[in-house]
């Protein structure tokens, strides 16, 4: 099956600094990616929504200059969380798709975010 | 997208089947039901979709009501590691987005 891979799993910094997550589909090319933030016994929140080669779309009420999504290719995306404090600590996941609209998306594993 | 509607949680023993009910009676002739499900501290694993025809593959089977109102994900033989929080999603399938909005899903808990 389709496999999207998520890094780093784990990460743990400094309040103020910024942290990259990278998003990669192994296996096909995703048109479209979407990150998605879960706190802790909640569900998923899209955050954004990214095309290929596009600016992401963002929902409302998620800073886009906080979280800059870049979707420089069809197997990568990367969402960077600037000057991070502790309550961006979650559980980000990406997810890809291919171009067949009612294809289902893949998630990644997620990446815990823990700022100190 | 339709709003779905779950039970907050269902057990089920080991071995025997587990039916997930799904309520999407505003759901529109073009949004495919999408269920996944979601294991502590991982991402969302895809199990299975369909937009009016039952459908199976190796890990459940979906059945969908003719009106299309409501749907019933079946995992035929349960395991330990069934247990998990599953999302049924009702998405349209012809726009070029197609994001998947997840409501709070139903936490099936499979006991010995």
């Amino acid at each position: 099956g389709a496999v999207v891979s998520q890094h780093p799993s784990w990460v743990i910094c400094k309040s103020g600094t910024s942290v990259k997550i990278e998003c990669r589909s192994l296996d096909f090319q995703a048109t479209t990616m979407f990150w998605y933030r879960q706190f802790p016994k909640q569900s998923l929140m899209l955050m954004a929504t990214s095309n290929e080669g596009s600016k992401a779309t963002y929902e409302q009420g998620v800073e886009k200059d906080k979280f800059l999504i870049n979707h420089a290719s069809l197997t990568l995306s990367t969402l960077t969380v600037t000057s991070a404090h502790p309550e961006d600590s979650s559980f980000y996941i990406c997810s890809a798709r291919g171009d067949i609209n009612n294809q289902p998306q893949h998630f990644g594993d997620g990446t815990r975010l823990s700022i100190l | 997208d339709a709003k779905t509607t779950q039970p907050p949680s269902m057990d089920c023993a080991e071995g025997r089947a587990a039916n997930l009910p799904c309520n999407h009676s505003t759901i529109s002739g073009n949004e495919y039901v999408y269920w996944y499900r979601q294991i502590h501290s991982q991402g969302p694993q895809y199990i299975i979709h369909g937009l009016k025809n039952n459908e199976t593959n190796e890990m459940a089977s979906l059945i969908i009501t003719e009106d299309r109102k409501s749907s019933t994900l079946i995992l035929p033989h349960a395991t330990l590691r069934d247990t998990a929080v599953y999302y049924c999603i009702a998405r349209a399938g012809g726009t070029s987005y197609g994001k998947l909005t997840f409501g709070q899903g139903t936490i099936l808990t499979v006991h010995p």
